[in-house]
């Protein structure tokens, strides 16, 4: 089975851009769930998806938003970005998401300059 | 709100010493908790589960952690470490459709 692909591997953009990344869970995972891995404030929850829906979110400004699609792939949009946004931008997937484990790609590395 | 708390930030250690990892959950209900691995350049990975039943779980290569419920603790545990076991280490527990991390621990195993 095909794990977690996430594109792209590695991303640049200056302030105030936009950026959108993509994640394909594993075929048959209906969950999928984003998080931000800094090394000063490690990881953090973004926001969680479930056949299209979004179950939950973690305390990131407006400017970060997501959506599922039909196909349990899901895309994370940052908006107006800020050198702070700077991350391992993480998905992983699992099969409820609720008390399943999650298994993740390898992560987006974004740098905002 | 649920927190996790891991003990070490950074352990070194030398090859065939024994390992443990220390984990603190706040949450008294029934949670469910998890140690990933994060090794140099990869993703993160699963090392164990603990859900329900034998508080004493045990994980891939040779990994095992022990539920304490009464001392809100999950530690990692592994008899012999390899130099291969340097790694990043995670905690973390189960809320709310999300795992609520620990801060990780950094494990260098010097050959």
């Amino acid at each position: 089975k095909a794990g977690v692909t996430q594109t792209p591997r590695y991303l640049i953009k200056t302030r105030g851009q936009q950026v959108t990344l993509s994640c394909s869970p594993i075929s048959g995972h209906r969950s999928v769930s984003w998080y931000q891995q800094t090394p000063g404030q490690g990881l953090q929850f973004l926001f969680e998806y479930f056949s299209e829906t979004q179950r939950n979110k973690g305390n990131f400004p407006g400017r970060f938003s997501g959506r599922q699609f039909s196909n349990s792939r899901s895309e994370m949009n940052v908006s107006t970005l800020e050198l702070g946004d700077s991350a391992l931008y993480l998905c992983a997937s699992s099969l409820q998401g609720y008390n399943s484990p999650l298994h993740f790609g390898n992560g987006t590395r974004l740098t905002v300059t | 709100a649920q927190s996790v708390s891991q003990h070490n930030h950074h352990v070194i250690l030398s090859e065939a010493a024994s390992l443990e990892l220390g984990c603190n959950y706040s949450y008294g209900g029934t949670v469910n908790l998890f140690w990933y691995v994060q090794y140099p350049g990869q993703h993160l990975q699963l090392l164990l589960k603990y859900f329900s039943g034998d508080p004493l779980v045990k994980g891939i290569k040779g990994f095992e952690a022990e539920f304490i419920k009464s001392k809100f603790s999950f530690n990692l545990r592994k008899p012999s470490v390899q130099w291969s076991d340097t790694a990043e280490y995670f905690c973390a527990v189960w809320s709310n459709y999300q795992l609520i991390w620990g801060a990780g621990t950094k494990l260098i195993i010097k050959p």
